[in-house]
């Protein structure tokens, strides 16, 4: 199955800022998925991320506040826009295994603490 | 719409012992079905899945479900717990729009006891 690298694993962010989350894939892939675990919580569908289109976003996301950058098939990045202690979670990035058996990959996730 | 509950916060079980940790779904169409795991500070691990076929699925660590299409139920079992199996467990369907979205349950932690 694909290896999936997230950057940066965790960080502690100031109420207002904004930060980038990096999403590389050892393997092309048409796919990417941004998952959002908030503390205690199941994981929530934030967007999928298509290259060389908009991302898509579920309802309750939206672009000004995840912007999303599919650049090229192995990479994207998820931006946490304006941050408030409600964004404190783990962020997770995903992708549809290679062998087509219906199963997404993980990252091991990246976990924000907005102070 | 796609749902998956797991109507158990915690499950506790003392090693050695069979466990099961319940899960059921509602969806239109035929239910593609996940479980994965999730251990501390590390992402989500594939377990097992139900497409289509045998209703017993077996996966990796040992670990089985029963895909039961009566009862829309999917729950995950082994027949003896390990302290190392203790983590967090989520139930998963797919969106039937397809392009492998899946909507996550609420997770439901395992706690094996020596």
């Amino acid at each position: 199955s694909a290896v999936i690298s997230q950057k940066p694993s965790r960080d502690i962010c100031q109420r207002g800022t904004s930060l980038t989350i990096q999403c590389q894939v050892d393997s092309q892939v048409t796919m990417m998925f941004w998952y959002r675990q908030q503390p205690g919580q199941s994981l929530t569908l934030i967007a999928t991320a298509n290259q060389g289109s908009e991302a898509t976003y579920e309802s309750g996301f939206v672009i000004d506040k995840f912007p999303i950058s599919r650049p090229n098939l192995t990479f994207s990045t998820l931006t946490v826009s304006n941050m408030s202690p409600e964004d404190s979670s783990i962020y997770l990035c995903s992708v549809v295994d290679n062998s087509g058996a219906n199963v997404l990959t993980f990252g091991a996730g990246s976990r924000l603490t907005v102070l | 719409a796609q749902s998956v509950a797991q109507p158990e916060d915690q499950v506790n079980v003392a090693e050695g012992n069979p466990l099961t940790v319940k899960c059921t779904y509602s969806v239109s169409g035929n239910p593609y079905l996940f479980w994965y795991v999730q251990y501390p500070n590390r992402g989500l691990q594939f377990l097992l899945k139900y497409i289509t076929g045998d209703n017993l699925v077996k996966g990796s660590y040992g670990f089985e479900a029963e895909f039961n299409k009566s009862q829309t139920s999917f729950h995950l079992k082994k027949p003896s717990a390990l302290v190392s199996d203790s983590a967090l467990y989520f139930c998963a369907v797919r969106f039937s729009g397809g392009y492998n979205k899946l909507i996550f349950g609420a997770g439901t932690r395992l706690a094996v006891h020596p």
